[in-house]
């Protein structure tokens, strides 16, 4: 069973601070993809990668792809409280049509 | 708004009962996902339908079920209802076949099991 685990499970920091959270897998995916989820709604896309070694910025985020494929990071710079919310990694391998969810990261940036 | 509609938005019912879920996908997506997510256990994928076709099958209990019909809107089906069954279902969307291009999930339905 192909598992998708992220960490840390929860994190609690002050405006401003950076932060990382991981994605790791034993399987290979041919991409993988990153949700924010805030409360009482769905997740949403923020990118997709699909290379080994990859790296995509997204304003003050920065997304990279491991170069085994296998494990994937999300850092924030600065946080801010907008940032708040549940970050999901979602993976999947070739040949499959869906993607498998990860674990989920709750993330609360405190004012 | 992401496109994707949910309905009903929240449903408390009682154990035993059978509810159904239902789903419209965003405009011009023709396959239609269904995930639960519990407090404990993340985001599980349930079932995939695609153009109106069962295309992938994840968790999903036999009690369960769900099917796509012509004008592509979804419903699931969840029957003799456990209160374990209480969480939110998210309803996603995609234009092809798969999600390479990331996911458009609804709103989802919070269900509550009593």
């Amino acid at each position: 069973t192909q598992l998708l685990e992220q960490s840390p499970q929860f994190l609690s920091i002050q405006e401003g601070e950076n932060l990382t959270v991981y994605c790791n897998s034993s399987s290979v995916f041919s991409s993988l993809q990153w949700y924010r989820q805030e409360p009482g709604e769905g997740p949403v896309l923020l990118v997709t990668v699909v290379t080994g070694g990859e790296v995509k910025k997204l304003k003050r985020l920065t997304f990279q792809f491991g170069d085994a494929r296998k494990d994937s990071s999300l850092h924030i710079t600065a946080a801010q409280p907008g940032d708040t919310g549940l970050y999901l990694c979602a993976g999947s391998t070739s040949g499959t049509y869906k993607y498998i969810f990860g674990t989920g990261t709750r993330l609360k940036v405190l004012a | 708004d992401s496109g994707v509609t949910q309905t009903p938005k929240h449903l408390i019912t009682a154990t035993g009962q059978r509810v159904t879920l239902r789903c419209s996908p965003r405009s011009g997506d023709l396959s239609v996902y269904w995930y639960q997510q519990s407090l404990d256990q993340g985001l599980q994928f349930l079932i995939q339908y695609y153009n109106g076709e069962e295309r992938a099958k994840g968790n999903i209990l036999e009690r369960f079920s769900a099917q796509q019909f012509p004008d592509l809107h979804s419903e699931l089906n969840l029957s003799s209802l456990e209160l374990g069954d209480s969480a939110l279902y998210f309803c996603a969307s995609t234009l092809s076949s798969g999600g390479v291009y990331g996911y458009t999930f609804g709103s989802g339905t919070r269900l509550t099991v009593v």
